[in-house]
């Protein structure tokens, strides 16, 4: 079965560099939402698109900008980056009106901001 | 506010014994909540899902989990530990008036010894 697709897996910058992160969710999937999790941490909810139109928002920094395209990928724009944002990004997919509204992981995309 | 207590950070247990690993959660609508198990440098797994259908759960691997409305609490149990169980454990709650987004706890590493 198709999983949710995310590229690069993994990305090295430099401070005050941009990086974007991309995300393809599972086919017919119509919901994206992007987790960040620092090292050792617990993943943080970071921002989540419903039909290509922001639905939530959660502790993503101004200098991040995401945004849902017509064929349902996401992309996640990083700007200024600092050594805090090296952390694993993770991608989730969901399909409206399913069980719960379950969510699908991707493979994550390492970070590091040199 | 919805939140997720995990009440161990870490679980050290002799393969072929039970495990368990603890969560309560807090919340003020009718939650959906999960465990996800993540193994080193990789992604997020789902092994079981609580969504009002049963209070038990049965999972993936041999995992289980109970729904106690009056202890607001979702445990994790096996029977029995397997080597290949050592991971990082995450108790999340979803719940439909936050537009599902998933909040983890912080984490349970489960070390497991011949």
């Amino acid at each position: 079965a198709a999983g949710v697709i995310q590229s690069p897996r993994h990305l090295i910058k430099e401070k005050r560099e941009t990086a974007t992160l991309k995300c393809y969710p599972i086919p017919r999937h119509d919901t994206v939402y992007w987790y960040q999790q620092g090292p050792g941490q617990d993943p943080q909810f970071l921002i989540s698109f419903y039909e290509k139109m922001q639905s939530d928002k959660g502790s993503i920094p101004d200098r991040f900008s995401a945004q849902q395209f017509s064929d349902y990928h996401s992309e996640l724009n990083m700007s200024s980056l600092e050594l805090g944002d090296s952390a694993l990004y993770f991608c989730a997919s969901s399909q409206t009106g399913q069980s719960y509204n379950e969510q699908f992981f991707g493979p994550g995309t390492r970070l590091t901001v040199l | 506010a919805q939140s997720v207590t995990q009440l161990d950070s870490h679980v050290s247990v002799s393969e072929g014994t039970p495990v368990l690993l603890r969560c309560n959660y807090s919340s003020s609508y009718s939650p959906s909540l999960f465990w996800y198990v993540q193994h080193p440098n990789k992604g997020l797994q789902l092994l079981l899902k609580y969504t009002s259908a049963a209070t038990l759960v049965k999972g993936i691997n041999g995992f289980e989990a109970e729904f106690k409305k009056s202890e607001t609490s979702f445990h994790l149990t096996k029977p029995s530990a397997h080597m290949s169980d050592a991971a990082e454990y995450f108790c999340v709650v979803s719940f439909s008036g936050g537009y599902n987004k998933l909040i983890f706890g912080a984490g349970t590493r489960l070390a497991v010894h011949p």
